[in-house]
């Protein structure tokens, strides 16, 4: 596609449902990096997709979030038994790796509202 | 680990005032240095970068240097405008551990006309 697409846009769930964010990166893409925003705050790294290589997770809240990178494109991140402090809105990003400078083309992000 | 500090916001200033966001960072070798935008209701786009010191990124009359002796990336604008209002976000990516790329807070700009 022509940008970094994200679904669902919105999503409002119950506290303690489980819920999946899809991003789909620019096609040739191989860097991909999930970011969290919340209301007021910056943007805090979750995980990191490069390649075929294990993934950076060191940015993961806990052991309640995961993330999967399926062929080398699509991406799901699920967060488990969803708490009311995982309310922000959730950011993905693809970077080229003949981009040597390394930008980041981002995504219009997943809103997720717990209540 | 590598880390990037910016200031506090909100900033709030008249159109055609002078404008600096400034940003300090940590980290291991060189990084490439970054500052992106969010407009009002608009997702993260990149506002201009630079990739070794002493390196000017420039875009849309924004300005940075990247400064290693103060380990500093401070944006600045001689004249903002109205529709510069926006968070700006100050960036780096990292030369060890994967190329990760890391970023600031956030400061939120508002220019009054």
């Amino acid at each position: 596609g022509a940008g970094v697409s994200q679904s669902p846009s919105n999503k409002v769930t119950e506290k303690g449902k489980d819920v999946e964010l899809r991003c789909d990166p620019i096609s040739g893409h191989t860097a991909l990096y999930w970011y969290r925003q919340s209301l007021g705050q910056g943007l805090e790294f979750l995980i990191y997709f490069q390649g075929n290589s294990a993934p950076d997770k060191s940015g993961l809240p806990s052991d309640r979030f995961s993330a999967e990178r399926t062929g080398g494109s699509v991406s799901t991140l699920t967060i488990q038994r969803t708490q009311q402090e995982d309310s922000a809105v959730y950011l993905c990003a693809s970077s080229h790796p003949g981009l040597n400078t390394g930008e980041l083309f981002f995504g219009e992000g997943s809103r997720l509202t717990v209540l | 680990g590598d880390s990037v500090t910016q200031m506090e916001g909100p900033v709030t200033l008249s159109e055609e005032a002078f404008l600096t966001i400034n940003c300090t960072y940590t980290a291991t070798g060189y990084p490439s240095l970054f500052w992106y935008v969010q407009y009002p209701g608009e997702g993260l786009q990149l506002l201009l970068k630079a990739t070794k010191a002493d390196d000017k990124g420039s875009n849309k009359g924004f300005e940075a240097t990247y400064r290693k002796e103060t380990t500093s990336f401070h944006l600045e604008k001689g004249s903002v405008q109205v529709s510069d209002s926006a968070v700006y976000f100050c960036a780096l990516r990292t030369q060890t551990g994967g190329f990760k790329t890391i970023f600031g807070a956030g400061t939120r700009l508002f220019v009054k006309a």
